[in-house]
């Protein structure tokens, strides 16, 4: 079985750049979460995709994060404009439609915002 | 609102012997699971183990065991015969609602 793919895996930008990420789930999985991992901290849901729509959004700082699920398939991240605090990786993570199994989680995007 | 609460920032453990990862949890929920998830320097979020709040059984997978105390809303991780592959961070994850939210992670160090 095909695991979560990220791409890319590292970026560095300069603060103000735009910056997307992309994410395919694994084949079949309805939920689809993005993550923001800061160094030395545990995972912060940012966006919860149930096929195309938004299940959970209220940590994304919508002034600047954007994300879609085109399909119910892959999706994107979108920082624009990024800033220092921006820097941690970005995890996507995928789930069959019941919430009591298990999360599969690919090996995240590393930002660098300098 | 749910949280995840987890006290030991750093653990170490000498190679062979058993150490236990604390963790609480809060939610409104009465129908949730709770997992543990190890993630090594390569990033891969890897899950361990899984338990249901419904069942009162505490969940294992060979070396690996929960205390799942329902009331105290405790689900403490134990490692067993701890081998040198068990350094990692380990997040408690609770999935409550529509949410999956995990706690601040416990640095585990395995000593040979």
């Amino acid at each position: 079985e095909a695991g979560v793919a990220q791409s890319p895996r590292y970026k560095i930008i300069e603060k103000r750049q735009s910056v997307a990420f992309w994410c395919n789930p694994i084949s079949g999985h309805a939920t689809l979460y993005w993550y923001q991992q800061i160094l030395g901290q545990g995972p912060k849901l940012l966006i919860q995709f149930q096929n195309n729509g938004v299940v959970d959004d209220s940590q994304l700082p919508k002034d600047r994060f954007s994300a879609e699920r085109l399909k119910g398939v892959d999706s994107t991240l979108k920082i624009q404009p990024a800033k220092l605090e921006d820097s941690a990786v970005y995890l996507c993570a995928s789930s069959p439609w019941d919430r009591g199994s298990k999360a599969f989680f690919g090996q995240g995007t590393r930002l660098t915002v300098v | 609102a749910q949280t995840v609460t987890q006290s030991q920032p750093e653990m170490s453990v000498q190679e062979a012997e058993t150490v236990t990862l604390s963790c609480t949890y809060d939610t409104s929920e009465s129908d949730y699971y709770l997992f543990w998830y190890k993630q090594p320097p390569s990033r891969q979020m890897i899950l361990v183990i899984r338990q249901e709040a419904y069942k009162q059984q505490n969940a294992t997978e060979n070396r690996f065991s929960v205390n799942f105390q329902k009331a105290a809303k405790s689900f403490s991780l134990k490692i067993s015969d701890s081998q040198l592959g068990d350094a990692a961070m380990y997040f408690c994850a609770l999935a409550s609602g529509s949410r999956l939210t995990f706690g601040e992670g416990t640095q585990l160090t395995v000593n040979p």
